[in-house]
């Protein structure tokens, strides 16, 4: 079984600001990584994934993670910030097998100032 | 394409009362998914049907049901609903397979049951 910890519910930053969102996994098997971005009231839009080879991942709006086997973790970067980016993050598992299915974190809330 | 609807958007129940939410999606996907999304625990698996004719449980199932009615389309049913399955719910669609493809997310079904 997977799980996955997100280790902030909250990040408050101001604009421009960098930005970190923590993410650790635990599983006995091989995963796929994912981060999603949840606008006010809207559905759930991919940022990014990890599924093999390079650890350093791009994904939209520039942002990227890196995948650390070592640490379990995942986390979530952004050198600058827009107060557009404000939404909430989830960092996601799934195994490798053929049911896709996915065990989200808690989700952290961003929360960008002016 | 409209990618993965819900209906309804909205929807308050009495406690004891049934409803169906329904998920369509156009994008000729093979699996489809239904996850419960509540403040603090993230989105949680209820059901999913990895191919036509076929359902399984994820990690919340109970208190739900769910018909794969056709390839398009994945309803979830509350038989007695209870305040504690007030939640937004949300349906999700991937082409399916062994090899990595995305899920994608229909904007939700915001429950509440009094």
């Amino acid at each position: 079984a997977q799980s996955v910890t997100q280790l902030d519910s909250q990040v408050p930053v101001f604009e421009e600001a960098p930005v970190e969102l923590r993410c650790n996994y635990s599983s006995s098997v091989s995963v796929y990584l994912f981060w999603y971005v949840q606008y006010p009231n809207q559905g759930l839009q991919l940022l990014l994934k990890y599924l093999s080879g390079s650890t350093l991942v791009k994904g939209i709006n520039g942002f990227e993670a890196e995948f650390n086997k070592s640490q379990t973790s995942f986390h979530l970067r952004k050198p600058s910030v827009h107060i557009s980016d404000t939404a909430e993050y989830f960092c996601a598992v799934s195994d490798t097998g053929n049911t896709g299915k996915l065990i989200f974190g808690q989700g952290t809330t961003l929360q960008v100032k002016p | 394409n409209a990618g993965v609807t819900q209906t309804p958007k909205f929807q308050v129940l009495k406690t004891g009362q049934s409803m169906t939410l329904q998920c369509a999606q156009d994008m000729n996907h093979n699996s489809m998914y239904w996850y419960r999304q509540d403040p603090g625990m993230g989105l949680r698996l209820i059901y999913y049907s990895a191919s036509e004719g076929t359902t399984d449980k994820g990690e919340v199932p109970n208190g739900y049901n769910v018909s794969r009615l056709n390839k398009r389309e994945f309803s979830l049913r509350l038989e007695s609903a209870a305040p504690s399955q007030t939640s937004v719910y949300f349906c999700a669609s991937r082409i399916g397979g062994g090899n990595y493809n995305e899920q994608f997310f229909g904007p939700g079904t915001r429950l509440t049951v009094l």
